[in-house]
């Protein structure tokens, strides 16, 4: 069956440091990946969309790699802040005329000052 | 423009109740979703308007739910009967095009509680 995997547990790091979130896929043959930001009580936000052509977006202190080998994509945050701290979600898109997304369940980060 | 507008934020009903849960997406979109967002499961689309017509209803749990687009800018969630475990956060989301190579945008979601 299909999965996207999202680490259930919290990250907790320091602000300064480079926060790294994964995103497995099994049984997928996505053709776009992307990331959103949730926080409490409200909607997810887009952050960045990845294509399978693709290895790699940055924006500006944000990151996405798309290993299609792997099935895996990584989503850093480079020199983060107490406001980063939020859920992310990553969502997939099959492609193929098919591009309704599906979520990970998303990981818990939590930036410390 | 105001984003996606959802209503009510929050619905507290008994079970049995019907249910009725609103959106209004940006002007312009021509793709709309509804989604449900549970501990348990996750965010999982329920159904997928494009230019107001259903596209893919596979997500809708049960006979139960049902999702009208009457227009571009309004778009209905109806629940009847409501029963306990529909209580999740019901998100509506719109974009503008026909993939998901462009960008969602997410309402503030609708907290119902069935009790």
């Amino acid at each position: 069956s299909q999965k996207i995997e999202q680490n259930s547990e919290a990250l907790n790091i320091q602000e300064g440091k480079t926060a790294t979130l994964t995103c497995n896929y099994t049984n997928y043959s996505p053709a776009y990946l992307q990331w959103y930001r949730q926080d409490p009580g409200r909607g997810p936000v887009f952050l960045l969309l990845i294509r399978e052509n693709e290895k790699e977006k940055r924006k500006e202190r944000l990151k996405v790699t798309f290993d299609t080998t792997l099935k895996q994509s990584l989503f850093h945050i480079t020199a983060s802040q107490p406001a980063d701290s939020a859920t992310y979600l990553c969502a997939l898109s099959v492609g193929g005329g098919s591009y309704i997304p599906t979520f990970g369940r998303g990981t818990s980060l939590i930036v410390h000052p | 423009d105001a984003g996606v507008i959802q209503s009510p934020r929050h619905e507290v009903t008994e079970m049995g109740q019907e249910v009725t849960l609103r959106c209004k997406p940006i002007s312009g979109h021509n793709s709309l979703f509804w989604y449900r967002q549970t501990m348990m499961r996750g965010l999982e689309l329920l159904i997928y308007f494009n230019n107001n017509v259903p596209i893919d209803d596979s997500g809708m749990p049960e006979d139960r739910f049902s999702a009208k687009m009457p227009n571009a800018s309004f778009s209905t969630l109806k629940i009847q009967p409501s029963e306990p475990r529909d209580s999740a956060v019901y998100f509506c989301a719109s974009s503008f095009g026909t993939t998901m190579n462009t960008e969602a945008f997410f309402g503030q979601g609708t907290r119902l509680t069935v009790v």
